[in-house]
């Protein structure tokens, strides 16, 4: 059974770094052909892409938020992480890990965790 | 990048009618491998998002007949046919054939 959980530090300010865990289990990210993806969704809005990891260590980010994303992993642990610097109060929504394979993409996704970027 | 357009924000339908849900590319989604690179997704409060069609008209694992995924090149429908309870939820389509990998706006299903 494939899960996934985030978590995340609920609230932090501008100019901060926010960083993302995602746990999952019923998978390995050191097989062939899995990977992990984060996204995002603004309260009451849609969904944005963010960044992704694959088994053997390719990783792709959304070129709108620059150079702001590290994403990386832990296959020991069965986590993935995401860095985002600087952010604003734009960056706050809910925060979204979900499994993506070569074949099925996004086929299994966490709960998600709210973050709130406030003064 | 790909832009995918919902043009329907709220679709309001009765139970057990059937329902069309499209998405439009700005350009083809058509890899050399023969596949479309469109998928289908179902947000419903308090449970995780759930993946329905991938490759444009593939059910994912445990998917309901009644989802029903079709279209080509830049025009995709999911249908939804004898509309249960349950299926009044939020619907996304999902490029994947070029990064950065975008989302529909999303169309949400409601209960006439």
């Amino acid at each position: 059974q494939v899960t996934l959980k985030e978590s995340g530090p609920g609230i932090l300010q501008p100019s901060q770094t926010l960083s993302l865990t995602c746990t999952f289990s019923g998978f390995s990210l050191s097989t062939y052909g899995m990977g992990v993806d984060w996204i995002r969704q603004p309260s009451g809005k849609g969904l944005e892409w963010l960044a992704n990891i694959w088994w053997d260590d390719d990783k792709y980010y959304n070129p709108s938020l620059k150079n702001r994303l590290t994403i990386s992993k832990d296959t020991s642990n069965n986590q993935a992480f995401l860095k985002i610097t600087n952010v604003d109060t734009a960056d706050t929504a809910t925060y979204y890990c979900a499994r993506t394979t070569v074949v099925t993409p996004f086929d299994y996704w966490g709960q998600g965790v709210m973050v709130t970027v406030s003064s | 990048q790909i832009t995918l357009t919902q043009q329907a924000e709220s679709l309001w339908i009765s139970p057990g009618e059937r329902v069309s849900i499209t998405c439009r590319a700005s350009q083809s989604l058509l890899y050399t491998d023969g596949k479309h690179y469109l998928s289908w997704y179902q947000q419903r409060p308090g449970q995780t998002t759930k993946a329905l069609i991938y490759h444009a008209s593939v059910r994912t694992d445990g998917v309901p007949t009644r989802f029903i995924g079709s279209g080509s090149g830049t025009e995709f429908t999911l249908s939804i046919e004898h509309v249960q309870p349950e299926d009044f939820a939020i619907y996304y389509c999902l490029q994947t054939l070029k990064s950065p990998l975008t989302f529909g706006s999303g169309t949400k299903l409601e209960i006439k």
